[in-house]
């Protein structure tokens, strides 16, 4: 299993500022994998951050938007930048510490909740 | 492409009522397929999964591959099986989930 802690769990930001949200993860991982969850819409992923690369992002997510850093095996962060109202959601951190494509488990953070005014 | 779609965005049934939550999927592959739920105030996490076979807190799923679809069932829901319920479909790349439903178990 993996236990996250997840921060800020919650934040009001200004229009036009950036927020930035951490993901400690108590055991190494190799990927992390970032969500947006919109009012009354599913999870969507974001990126998925590797440890000593890029990450890769989706399709509709730019790094400009939504920098990354994965600076170690138990550690990330995900900007927010240039906030506008569209960017109110819930953001959630996950990793799979058995790795993908096993039918095994993932782990969530509690989430952070964005209010951009 | 994956895709998962779970066509009710919120189901209300009584307690001691049979409970079906739907979920359908469209994937090439071989697929992974999990529920996973969110009770009030906590964090998401795994409910069951389509390779375990098992039934956890009396829920069961079943895999129709004919069919797509991967279905949540309880014979008799409890209250506290209120809960977000989240349909999702993994693979080598990335989880992807359905848009969940909010199920509601009144008394």
């Amino acid at each position: 299993s993996a236990v996250i802690s997840q921060k800020p769990s919650r934040d009001i930001c200004q229009r036009g500022t950036s927020l930035t949200i951490q993901c400690q993860v108590d055991s190494q991982v190799t990927m992390m994998f970032w969500y947006r969850q919109q009012p009354g819409q599913s999870l969507t992923l974001i990126a998925t951050a590797n440890q000593g690369s890029e990450a890769t992002y989706e399709s509709g997510f730019v790094i400009d938007k939504f920098p990354i850093s994965r600076p170690n095996l138990t550690f990330s962060t995900l900007t927010v930048s240039n906030l506008s109202p569209e960017d109110s959601s819930i953001y959630l951190c996950s990793v799979n510490p058995l790795g993908l494509g096993l039918n095994t488990e993932a782990f969530f953070g509690q989430g952070t909740r964005l209010t951009v005014v | 492409a994956q895709r998962v779609t779970q066509p009710e965005k919120l189901l209300s049934v009584f307690k001691g009522a049979p409970v079906e939550l739907k979920c359908n999927y469209s994937y090439s592959g071989s697929p992974e397929l999990f529920w996973y739920v969110q009770y009030s105030r906590q964090r998401l996490q795994l409910l069951l999964r389509h390779i375990s076979r098992e039934s956890i807190k009396g829920f069961t799923a079943d895999l129709n591959k004919g069919e797509t679809s991967f279905h949540l069932k309880k014979p008799f829901a409890q209250e506290e099986d209120s809960a977000m319920y989240y349909c999702a479909l993994g693979g080598s790349e990335k989880l992807v989930f359905g848009k969940g439903t909010k199920l509601t178990v009144n008394p």
